[in-house]
């Protein structure tokens, strides 16, 4: 299977401990994206990088959270001191965008967090 | 700022019948839309989207979509339902400003599809 993966799919940890997921996004996509969904919500944006450099991150995301994209392709989303408020699915999603264009995102199965 | 509308919260079908999922948008420029369904511990599927040209646009699974500059609106169709179409649906859009192609999603519309 070539889509995107993410790992772990759940995670149940306790407030004020550290998490960091890890997203594979589909090897031949520039762009990779955090999205947030919450029950009964749509995703809400998070961050995004183009190839390594994070390009664009929401207020949403505050300093407890940091995402990196070391070398153009895996990412990683830690959440330092988590809060019970931090309870979601996080979503991650890659595509193929080009100067001029806009191009799906196809996203992953999603990280379930449960913050206790 | 850019969003997107999705009034009905639940949508119920016999199936066999035809389906419509409703979407409106709010944006400044030109709209590129989109549609994703999820499927319960999913994440999102895409459907279709529409960037520019044939106001009706068709996609996965026998799904289609109509952009409506006038009413602003880019409603999802099937002219048959199945029960595994029963799933949650999420209109987005994309933001478009400066440079970012994220998107903003709808509140979703729950489909069920009744046998």
């Amino acid at each position: 299977d070539t889509g995107v993966s993410q790992n772990p799919r759940h995670k149940i940890t306790k407030r004020g401990q550290n998490v960091t997921f890890r997203c594979d996004p589909i090897s031949e996509h520039n762009r990779l994206y955090w999205y947030r969904q919450t029950l009964g919500q749509g995703p809400e944006f998070l961050t995004y990088f183009q190839n390594e450099a994070q390009l664009e991150k929401s207020r949403l995301l505050s300093d407890r959270f940091s995402a990196e994209r070391p070398k153009g392709s895996f990412s990683t989303l830690e959440i330092q001191r988590t809060e019970q408020g931090d309870s979601a699915m996080y979503l991650c999603a890659s595509s193929l965008t080009l100067a001029g264009g806009s191009y799906e995102q196809y996203f992953g199965p999603g990280t379930r967090l449960t913050v206790t | 700022a850019q969003s997107v509308a999705q009034p009905e919260d639940q949508v119920n079908v016999a199936e066999g019948n035809p389906l419509t999922v409703k979407c409106t948008y709010s944006v400044s420029g030109n709209p590129y839309l989109f549609w994703y369904v999820q499927y319960p511990n999913r994440g999102l599927q895409f459907l279709l989207k529409y960037i520019t040209g044939d106001n009706l646009v068709k996609g996965s699974y026998g799904f289609e979509a109509e952009f409506n500059k006038s009413q602003t609106s880019f409603h999802l169709k099937k002219p048959s339902a199945l029960v595994s179409d029963s799933a949650l649906y999420f209109c987005a859009v994309r933001d478009g400003q400066g440079n970012t192609d994220k998107l903003i999603f709808g509140t979703g519309t729950r489909l069920q599809v009744f046998p």
